[in-house]
């Protein structure tokens, strides 16, 4: 299966300010998507990020809130800017058209965020 | 993309073969069913796929009637690290549409 990384693991930011996490993914993929999971729910789709053009994003989340970079088909990041505390959330780098297995979707271990 | 409907949470005691059911009525002829696992503090790990009839793999059983409205994972004999939540999905393989929908998964919890 897909070997997929994310940076930082954690972190504890203060509101108003902005995180990267990136998303690193052990060969090419052809779709690379981001996901948040709020505290005790299911996970919400962000964005898909294209590569070589602005990530599609899906209703309720915003390109100048959540800036999105492919650029490549291995790599990702998920910028959360102006950060509040209702952005505390576990935010997950998942892919598709993995050389393994094609068709499956493989999800990253998350970034675990806490805005105070 | 298909709406899915799953129990919320389910018991199980520990060697005992779970059964989770999946209700997806709107599931288009492109669609493949897929079932994901997750444990706390942890992504979500694939456990299996199908489009119909029966799948198996080491870990799981899919079973997909004829008319595809619905499926049911098995899990043979549980233990305690089956603890989980347990998403099922829809959605197509291929083009811009290729993402998954997670729906509110099922909750199990296995005790000795």
């Amino acid at each position: 299966s897909a070997v997929i990384s994310q940076k930082p693991s954690r972190d504890i930011c203060q509101r108003g300010t902005s995180l990267t996490i990136q998303c690193q993914v052990d060969s090419q993929v052809t779709m690379m998507f981001w996901y948040r999971q709020q505290p005790g729910q299911s996970l919400t789709l962000i964005a898909t990020a294209n590569q070589g053009s602005e990530a599609t994003y899906e209703s309720g989340f915003v390109i100048d809130k959540f800036p999105i970079s492919r650029p490549n088909l291995t790599f990702s990041t998920l910028t959360v800017s102006n950060m509040s505390p209702e952005d505390s959330s576990i935010y997950l780098c998942s892919v598709k058209g993995h050389v393994s297995r094609s068709e499956t979707q493989y999800f990253g271990p998350g970034t675990r965020l806490l805005v105070l | 993309l298909a709406k899915t409907t799953q129990p919320i949470s389910m018991d199980s005691y520990e060697g005992q073969e779970v059964n989770i059911t999946c209700s997806h009525n709107n599931i288009a002829t492109n669609d493949y069913i897929t079932w994901y696992q997750q444990f706390p503090s942890q992504g979500p790990r694939f456990i299996i796929q199908g489009y119909k009839t029966k799948v198996t793999n080491e870990v799981a059983s899919l079973f997909i009637p004829a008319d595809r409205k619905s499926s049911t994972l098995s899990l043979p004999r549980v233990s305690l690290s089956d603890t989980a939540v347990y998403y099922c999905l829809v959605g197509t393989n291929t083009g811009t549409a290729s993402k998954l929908t997670f729906g509110t998964g099922t909750r199990l919890q296995v005790t000795l």
